[in-house]
């Protein structure tokens, strides 16, 4: 059974930084492209970025909206999946999910949920 | 980006009456369009994906249907647990991106 587990959540004041964990179980995790949706509140789901596997060239993309500001990465020995959050705004504020796949999103983490206020 | 609308904001339907939920996108995604479900504190849950594909051991009741730029999700008979946001989303192109859902609400 896939499990997707993240942390690293929570309170920031803006402009700080956050770097948020997926923790993947059941599947081969270096052969997956994975992808980053996060979730404000009250809205519907929103795209931020995915990592192709290592064997597909490890290229990653990002939405406009956290281009330069965050950075996927991914340590497949570890089978976790990163997202490092700077230059932090209050339009971040969301539940963040760590997502299987690039196209369709087959399976979801629980998320962890990240607030930006002063 | 490929702007994805769905309607309506909100459906009632009874126990039995079909349900139809509509998308509808800015251009064309060919049939690169998958369906979520979400009840509340849930993550949201993938039901189909190339537009008509059921994921394994989705109930028959749920059916997709469309391409290029319209698309259906049909719940033929809904059941209380399928009280929920709907939410579409293409992967034709990047950046995916999501529709702003539809509350389904069976009365």
């Amino acid at each position: 059974e896939v499990q997707l587990v993240e942390s690293g959540g929570g309170l920031i004041k803006p402009g700080g930084s956050l770097r948020l964990s997926c923790a993947a179980s059941g599947f081969t995790f270096s052969n997956a492209w994975m992808t980053w949706v996060r979730q404000a509140p009250g809205t519907g789901p929103e795209w931020v970025g995915l990592i192709k596997s290592e064997t597909s060239g490890g290229a990653i993309d990002y939405a406009a909206p956290v281009k330069g500001r965050f950075t996927i990465s991914r340590d497949d020995s570890k089978n976790t999946l990163y997202l490092q959050m700077n230059s932090l705004k209050t339009e971040d504020t969301a539940v963040y999910y760590c997502v299987h796949g690039s196209g369709w999103l087959d399976a979801w983490g629980k998320g962890t949920t990240v607030t930006v206020s002063s | 980006e490929i702007v994805m609308t769905q309607s309506p904001a909100t459906l009632s339907v009874s126990p039995g009456e079909r349900a139809t939920l509509s998308c509808r996108a800015s251009q064309s995604v060919s049939s690169n369009l998958a369906w979520y479900q979400q009840k509340p504190g849930q993550a949201p849950r993938l039901l189909i994906y190339d537009t008509s594909t059921r994921v394994t051991g989705l109930p028959a009741r749920f059916s997709g249907s469309g391409s290029g730029t319209e698309f259906t999700l049909s719940i033929s008979s809904p059941q209380s647990e399928d009280s929920a946001f709907y939410y579409c989303q293409q992967y034709n192109i990047r950046p995916l991106t999501f529709g702003g859902g539809t509350k389904v609400e069976i009365k």
